[in-house]
């Protein structure tokens, strides 16, 4: 079983559509969370870090279930420029950190 | 723009020559890490410094061998690579800590070629 495992996707939705990822881990010493987003041929950005009590941001919500072990993001109102693939990244937490990158789950919307 | 900076863009090399990657970082983070992401996979973590020593090496062949020369800079030297070694380098920071839940900030990569 891969430490970290994601929806594989691809999703393909259109404008406007509501679209939920989501991505279990097994590691039940993982300290941080976040989601990234990653164009075609450029490097992940951060789109958000993931908290237990739920983070929203504009249209992105992310959850976080440690007892499942289990983080979630909805997209809400889908644009065309969120086309792109995102990365679930678990963290087991040393004095830096050792990350576990998702494989990814990419998303394309259209007109 | 990116706050992390890496050089070169591309590379293009041989299986004999020796070349270094740099990344360069401003953001006063003392973690710094490299990556590999070959096409349509996840990035795939390589090293890990804190505060300028090497701290994780996920079992990386020595024909790539990482520096630290200062808490801004870190070099992935290249020597004798294979084909396979092919693909995007990322150079990642952040900070450490409490504060490694502000996520890593990626240098937009060095883009590899072994022939």
């Amino acid at each position: 079983r891969k430490e970290v495992e994601q929806d594989p996707g691809p999703f393909n939705v259109p404008e406007g559509a509501t679209v939920a990822f989501n991505c279990t881990y097994s590691n039940s010493a993982s300290q941080s969370f976040f989601w990234y987003r990653q164009d075609c041929r450029k490097e992940p950005k951060l789109l958000m870090s993931v908290y237990s009590s739920g983070n929203e941001d504009g249209r992105f919500t992310a959850q976080l279930n440690r007892a499942s072990q289990y983080i979630s993001l909805l997209i809400r109102d889908s644009k065309l420029s969120d086309s792109a693939t995102y990365l679930c990244v678990v963290i087991k937490e040393t004095n830096a950190g050792k990350s576990t990158f998702g494989d990814g789950t990419t998303l394309t919307v259209k007109p | 723009d990116t706050e992390v900076t890496q050089t070169p863009k591309h590379l293009v090399m041989g299986m004999t020559n020796k070349k270094s990657l740099k990344c360069e970082q401003h953001m006063g983070h003392r973690a710094m890490y490299w990556y590999k992401q070959k096409a349509k996979k996840p990035p795939e973590l390589m090293f890990v410094y804190s505060y300028e020593k090497l701290s994780i090496n996920e079992s990386v062949p020595s024909r790539f061998s990482p520096e630290c020369p200062n808490s801004s800079l870190l070099n992935l030297h290249l020597h004798a690579l294979q084909p396979e070694d092919s693909a995007l380098y990322l150079c990642a920071s952040s900070a450490i800590r409490d504060r490694l839940k502000e996520g890593y900030t990626f240098g937009s990569g060095t883009r590899l070629t072994v022939v």
